[in-house]
């Protein structure tokens, strides 16, 4: 199985300021069929369940807010608020979907 | 709009068996492939299930092959899941979820299920 493995764990950013965590995976997503990369960022907040923000490591949804941003390639990905909101505040997980089982990263804690 | 409700979870004792359902709504159903992802209490998410839109391919995590079996009646909107043989370490929010574009883009609101004697 593909071991998703995030950092940190937690970090704490004022509002307005920019946040960046990141998400390496044990083998690369990247497909060399399509050279897109199996990487995707969800967002979950207390008593709901997660929502996908960033697919294919840097397409954001429909809907997501342009202060998010994804980027990496292979086996290394950043996920970047660039100024961060009140709402903003969740766990944020990264998912690789290159082969089965699909697999999450532990998770990381972003606190205002 | 797209929709996705699960329900069946509740509470069982161990070694006992629960099916769980997920009603789709506000999109071609049949058009897609689905997942189920469980988050147990307090912890991280663990995707467990995947059917394609035609059921011709399944898979499951391995901590539950063997004594899960996902299925899915196209005719009437539904997803499932027949859990067997439960454990403790089944406890979590079951969640079905609909595989997009990418991955996993619409999720439910989750079902519980909880193993205690």
């Amino acid at each position: 199985d593909i071991v998703m493995t995030q950092s940190p764990d937690s970090l704490a950013v004022s509002l307005g300021e920019r946040a960046a965590f990141n998400c390496k995976s044990s083998q690369s997503l990247l497909s060399r069929s399509n050279n897109k990369n199996y990487l995707a960022w969800f967002q979950q907040k207390p008593g709901q369940p997660p929502k996908l923000i960033i697919s294919w490591a840097s397409s954001r949804e429909l809907g997501v807010p342009d202060r998010f941003s994804g980027s990496g390639s292979g086996t290394d990905f950043t996920l970047t608020i660039s100024s961060l909101q009140g709402e903003d505040a969740a766990l944020y997980y990264c998912q690789q979907y290159y082969e089965t089982p699909r697999t999450f990263g532990q998770g990381t804690k972003v606190e205002i | 709009q797209v929709q996705l409700v699960e329900s069946g979870g509740g509470l069982v004792k161990p070694g006992g068996s629960l099916r769980l359902s997920c009603s789709a709504s506000g999109f071609t159903f049949g058009g897609y492939s689905m997942s189920w992802i469980r988050q147990a209490p307090g912890k991280g998410l663990q995707w467990i299930s995947y059917i394609s839109h035609t059921s011709t391919y399944t898979s499951y995590a391995d901590s539950v092959k063997g004594r899960f079996t996902i299925s899915r009646d196209n005719t009437k909107n539904s997803l499932f899941l027949q859990m067997n043989r439960l454990t403790d370490e089944d406890t979590a929010v079951y969640y079905c979820a609909r595989d997009g574009p990418a991955t996993d883009d619409t999720w439910g609101q989750g079902t519980l299920v909880t193993v205690s004697s």
